[in-house]
């Protein structure tokens, strides 16, 4: 196993700017799901792709969107960014059950 | 609309003692329930998770009670060592053949005291 890998760690942008986060999944996990977890809440579910296509979607507006590859990586993108969408962005993948490994996650600041 | 929530944010207990941690839920909906562990800067770390079926799963020192009457579920940590300081989080899934999403509580921060 690899583990579930987020890049960048920490990121600055400003605001109206766009952004793209990448994820590595655990080979073999086919599901991968993103993550917005707000400073002193608890994760909140952006959206879920399953075999690269989007199977499941949060309270999130559009410019938040996604991709998930053959190889198992995956992106966020959030377009428009506004100061509200500082936030840590985690990344979790799965094989399809129940268990989920999520990644160290990426600090986006937006300013 | 917070459908699963952790009402203590934070607990403080001595080395050796147990820690109760505790997570109440709305959605009846709600199949599986899962704790998660989280240190600062790492991701959240699964720790244990339980059925809906079920009233009770077991993991070493971990053990989670379900109470479906109650929509309530518990984590007892006995004995806590110092090593299990972290915020902990209660989340919970509605199985559908399109998607398993989490739905997280707040969380609630563990200290534990040697």
């Amino acid at each position: 196993e690899t583990g579930v890998t987020q890049s960048p760690t920490h990121l600055i942008k400003t605001r109206g700017q766009q952004v793209t986060l990448r994820c590595s999944s655990q080979s073999g996990h086919n599901t991968v799901s993103w993550y917005q977890q707000a400073l002193g809440q608890g994760p909140q579910f952006i959206f879920q792709y399953y075999r690269e296509e989007e199977n499941g979607r949060g309270n999130f507006p559009p410019r938040f969107s996604g991709l998930q590859f053959p190889n198992y990586s995956s992106e966020l993108n959030v377009n428009a960014l506004e100061l509200d969408d500082s936030a840590l962005y985690l990344c979790a993948s799965s094989p399809g059950g129940s268990h989920y490994t999520f990644g160290s996650g990426t600090r986006l600041t937006v300013v | 609309d917070q459908q699963v929530k952790q009402n203590s944010p934070s607990l403080s207990v001595q080395e050796g003692r147990i820690s109760i941690l505790n997570c109440d839920y709305t959605n009846s909906m709600f199949d599986y329930f899962l704790w998660y562990k989280k240190y600062p800067a790492e991701g959240p770390t699964f720790l244990i998770s339980i059925s809906s079926i079920k009233d009770k799963n077991e993991d070493g020192r971990f053990t989670v009670f379900l109470n479906k009457s109650a929509k309530h579920l518990s984590l007892h940590i006995v004995p806590s060592q110092p090593g299990d300081s972290a915020v902990y989080f209660c989340a919970a899934r509605v199985f559908k053949a399109a998607g398993n999403k989490l739905t997280f509580g707040g969380g609630t921060r563990v200290l534990v005291k040697p």
